[in-house]
């Protein structure tokens, strides 16, 4: 069954270096999200991205934070010079496609970033 | 105001017995899809289970089923028998507007569930 993949599973970096998170998401897909989960808290939404461009993100995803699809495959979250408070883990999910009822979005396993 | 409602932060079941988790949900939107998604020790977000606002019957996937009762705005889970397998964090999340608005999900802070042998 296919399935999201994300790499790495974790990564630990120094305050204010930059980092990119990594999905693949489910090959005919079209939609794709992050969201972030802080430890012990719940699920936030980031970003979600369609057709090459973002079409809906929240008041966490400032302008540290970017995403790109640089090929057909990877979808990538981007964050500059990291914070303390950027420690969590780092969920990408997709779906086919959007508004369409039931289309449930597909989580990959996780990137649990630790910032020093 | 929260948009999603999980008001147990804990619950313990028995194996093989059935357990009931509890999502009250808030919109005003009246296209709306209510999922559940488990989430193990290990970290990965696995769904579990979809009801859609308009959807006329309870939603179930083996031994998930969702207790939809709109006029309350509650969307519980309910797994019936029980297994080891099931202990886990319980999320309930809510995507607003689904034919046309908005993509992202809303999650609750949680359930963590606890089968004991």
């Amino acid at each position: 069954e296919p399935e999201v993949t994300q790499t790495p599973s974790h990564q630990v970096t120094q305050m204010g270096q930059e980092v990119i998170l990594r999905c693949v998401p489910i090959s005919n897909h079209l939609y794709f999200y992050w969201y972030r989960q802080i430890l012990g808290q719940k699920v936030e939404f980031l970003v979600s991205f369609y057709n090459n461009e973002i079409s809906e993100k929240s008041e966490i995803f400032d302008d540290q934070f970017s995403v790109e699809r640089p090929d057909g495959s990877n979808f990538t979250l981007k964050i500059r010079s990291t914070k303390l408070e950027d420690s969590a883990m780092y969920f990408c999910a997709s779906t086919p496609r959007a508004s369409q009822g039931s289309e449930t979005q597909y989580f990959g396993p996780g990137t649990r970033l630790l910032v020093l | 105001a929260q948009k999603i409602t999980q008001t147990q932060p804990g619950m313990f079941v028995q194996e093989k017995e059935a357990v009931t988790l509890d999502c009250t949900y808030d919109t005003s939107d009246p296209s709306y899809g209510l999922f559940w998604y488990k989430q193990p020790s290990s970290g990965e977000m696995i769904f579990l289970i979809y009801q859609g606002s308009y959807d006329q019957q309870n939603a179930t996937e083996g031994r998930y089923s969702l207790n939809f009762q709109k006029a309350r705005k509650s969307a519980n889970l309910v797994i019936s028998a029980s297994q080891l397998g099931d202990s886990a964090m319980y999320f309930c999340a809510m995507r607003e507007g689904i034919q046309g608005g908005s993509e992202k999900l809303v999650f609750g802070k949680g359930t963590k569930l606890t089968v004991n042998p």
